[in-house]
């Protein structure tokens, strides 16, 4: 399979615990990209990657969250001191710029639950 | 305010009748627009992606209009099957080449039934 990967699939912790969450994107892609999905609506974004250079992140990453791509090819996202708001899918997606319309290819997600 | 606004929120069809789907966009300016396919529990799937002069694109039975002047977008499936049971998104982009400006409208699920 040479799409997008996520580990783990599933993730249940207590509040203030710290979880890791893996993207291995398709290869050949540059943009990595992390979004959150709570049921019902579309993704929210998080943050983009270009190669390794972190080059956004939304608002919505407040400063408990943390994503690094350090060299340029798989992506973690950190969570620390978790809270129950913080339960949601997380997706993960890649593209390449010079492919044309620079379509995103998601993940399957992680789906964090957070008791 | 950008906003993308999908309808109808749900849908429940037979098995092997067609159906379309509707985006309303007030993004501006436009990019381009893209219909994903999310199924429970799993990533979007990219269905058709549409630029400003493009005015249909079918992928399968997938097909996609869009009228840029009205700003309207339709998805239409035919001869429907139970995989085709999912959620449907209309995402619009509106800073070229920046894709992650991405506005997600809130989807059309859809259910086939037997």
């Amino acid at each position: 399979d040479t799409g997008v990967s996520q580990n783990p699939r599933h993730k249940i912790t207590k509040r203030g615990q710290n979880v890791t969450f893996r993207c291995d994107p398709i290869s050949e892609h540059n943009r990595l990209y992390w979004y959150r999905q709570t049921l019902g609506q579309g993704p929210e974004f998080l943050t983009y990657f270009q190669n390794e250079a972190q080059l956004e992140k939304s608002r919505l990453l407040s400063d408990r969250f943390s994503a690094e791509r350090p060299k340029g090819s798989f992506s973690t996202l950190e969570i620390q001191r978790t809270e129950q708001g913080d339960s949601a899918m997380y997706l993960c997606a890649s593209s390449q710029t010079s492919a044309g319309t620079n379509t995103q290819y998601f993940g399957p997600g992680t789906r964090l639950t957070v008791l | 305010k950008n906003q993308v606004e999908q309808s109808p929120q749900s849908l429940i069809i037979l098995e092997g009748k067609n159906c379309t789907l509707q985006c309303n966009y007030t993004v501006s300016p436009f990019s381009n627009l893209r219909w994903y396919k999310q199924d429970t529990g799993r990533g979007p799937v990219s269905l058709t992606i549409m630029t400003f002069s493009e005015n249909t694109k079918s992928n399968g039975r997938y097909t996609a209009t869009l009228d840029a002047d009205t700003k309207q977008s339709s998805l239409h499936i035919t001869a429907s099957q139970l995989s085709d049971s999912a959620s449907y998104i209309c995402v619009v982009s509106d800073n070229a080449g920046n894709n992650r400006k991405l506005i997600w409208g809130l989807g059309t699920s859809l259910a086939v039934n037997p």
